[in-house]
């Protein structure tokens, strides 16, 4: 069994570029949530992808968008980059739908620096 | 708005004594209060985790006490070692949306 896994682990940009940042869920998983958590602090939710389609949303802009593929890996797209979004970006797989679980494996994280 | 009120913000033990963190929450609406625990360049990995129709659940070292009423949640580390100095965040789920807070975590320092 593969553990969750996200790319790139760390990435530097300048304001107002793009970026993507990609993670692989656990086999076995449909559902993949994304978490920003800046320096110090606990994770915040981003939003989560279920089955592909988009199943909850955190307070973050319109500028954080993201997608879900068929093998339920996940990308996490964040438009016209800001400092503030600098931080760690943490994607969770978990098991949703029928015989969901509460659990959910994170990721080691993509560590984004905006410049 | 922090749903999920977490304290202290660092703590300092003894090998061998007990670390206790604490969590405060006012949205009725989470049914699941997982911690985690978070070593430098990792993710968070789930520690135990607890219902609210369950007061205690315990796991080794590792004891979650649950206040409904009071709508507070601890986590208590018995015999703490080195190995445990970790950031230690709690959190708390809502069903619908199967969305997670979670608390601005603890740095917990266990000296030898």
């Amino acid at each position: 069994e593969t553990g969750v896994t996200q790319s790139p682990t760390h990435l530097i940009k300048t304001r107002g570029q793009q970026v993507t940042l990609r993670c692989s869920s656990q086999s076995g998983h449909n559902t993949v949530s994304w978490y920003q958590q800046a320096l110090g602090q606990g994770p915040q939710f981003i939003f989560q992808y279920y089955r592909e389609e988009e199943n909850g949303r955190g307070n973050f802009p319109p500028r954080f968008s993201g997608l879900q593929f068929p093998n339920y890996s996940s990308e996490l797209n964040v438009n016209a980059l800001e400092l503030d979004d600098s931080a760690l970006y943490l994607c969770a797989s978990s098991q949703g739908g029928t015989g969901a679980s509460n659990e959910q494996f994170f990721g080691p994280g993509t560590r984004l620096t905006v410049l | 708005q922090q749903q999920v009120k977490q304290s202290p913000q660092s703590l300092i033990v003894q090998k061998g004594g007990i670390s206790i963190i604490n969590c405060a929450y006012e949205n009725t609406a989470f049914d699941y209060f997982p911690w985690y625990q978070q070593f430098p360049g990792k993710g968070p990995a789930l520690l135990i985790a607890i219902r609210p129709d369950v007061s205690e659940k315990k796991e080794g070292r590792f004891t979650i006490s649950f206040n409904k009423s009071a709508k507070q949640f601890s986590l208590h580390i018995m015999d703490s070692q080195p190995g445990d100095s970790a950031t230690y965040f709690c959190a708390a789920r809502v069903w619908a949306g199967n969305q997670f807070y979670f608390g601005t975590g603890t740095s917990l320092t266990v000296i030898p």
